[in-house]
């Protein structure tokens, strides 16, 4: 199993632009995650998927989207970038229904918004 | 969601055990609390989780009082490569429950 797996690794975005991070995982996986970290920071929730078709708002979704269209995938779409959108993305899944069960996490998206 | 709290830093030698407490005082009974380490440009790795007492595994100890307003990670004989950023979790065990991490303990190993 390759796991999580995350595109691109470092990606540089003009003011304005849009663009979408992709998070594959191979597990089959119902439950998956978009976090973002800043510099020195913990992670903040963006996003969150219980099941394909289904998504709910985390702790900080303005100016991001998500879709769920299968269980592997689960793309984060920005809209419009911002400076403040500069940050590590990761994306994360659960195996079944225990939220205390171990997260998988990808290995990030650098993402700069200049 | 239970409030945690944990210190922003701690520094250790080489071989020597390391605790690192987390607060959790308003931990609900259907709460597990759980431990995850990352290292620089890396996401966070799964260490242990547990619901009381005492959890062992290969990497590490977790310990529970009784009350579960508090927990312990315990690393033994720490070397230069424990060094990274550890998050401790409060989970609830079913639900659309919103993980979240806090900002997590610095461990500076020192040689």
């Amino acid at each position: 199993n390759a796991g999580v797996t995350q595109t691109p690794k470092f990606r540089i975005l003009k003011i304005g632009q849009s663009m979408t991070l992709q998070c594959t995982q191979d597990m089959n996986h119902n439950y998956m995650y978009w976090y973002r970290q800043d510099p020195g920071m913990g992670l903040k929730l963006i996003y969150y998927s219980v099941g394909a078709g289904i998504t709910d708002k985390g702790e900080v979704p303005n100016g991001y989207n998500v879709s769920r269209s299968t269980t592997e995938d689960f793309p984060l779409r920005l809209e419009l970038a911002a400076p403040s959108q500069t940050s590590v993305y990761f994306c994360a899944s659960i195996e079944g229904v225990l939220l205390y069960n171990e997260q998988f996490f990808g290995p990030g998206t650098r993402l700069t918004v200049l | 969601l239970a409030k945690t709290t944990q210190p922003i830093s701690m520094d250790s030698y080489e071989g020597q055990e390391v605790n690192i407490t987390c607060s959790h005082n308003n931990i609900a009974t259907n709460d597990y609390i759980t431990w995850y380490q990352q290292f620089p440009s890396q996401g966070p790795r799964f260490i242990i989780q547990g619901y009381k007492t005492k959890v062992t595994n290969e990497v590490a100890s977790l310990f529970i009082p009784a009350d579960r307003k508090s927990s312990t990670l315990s690393l033994p004989r720490v070397s230069l490569s424990d060094t990274a950023v550890y998050y401790c979790l409060v989970v609830t065990n079913f639900g659309n429950e919103k993980l979240t991490f806090g900002t997590g303990t610095r461990l500076t190993i020192i040689p």
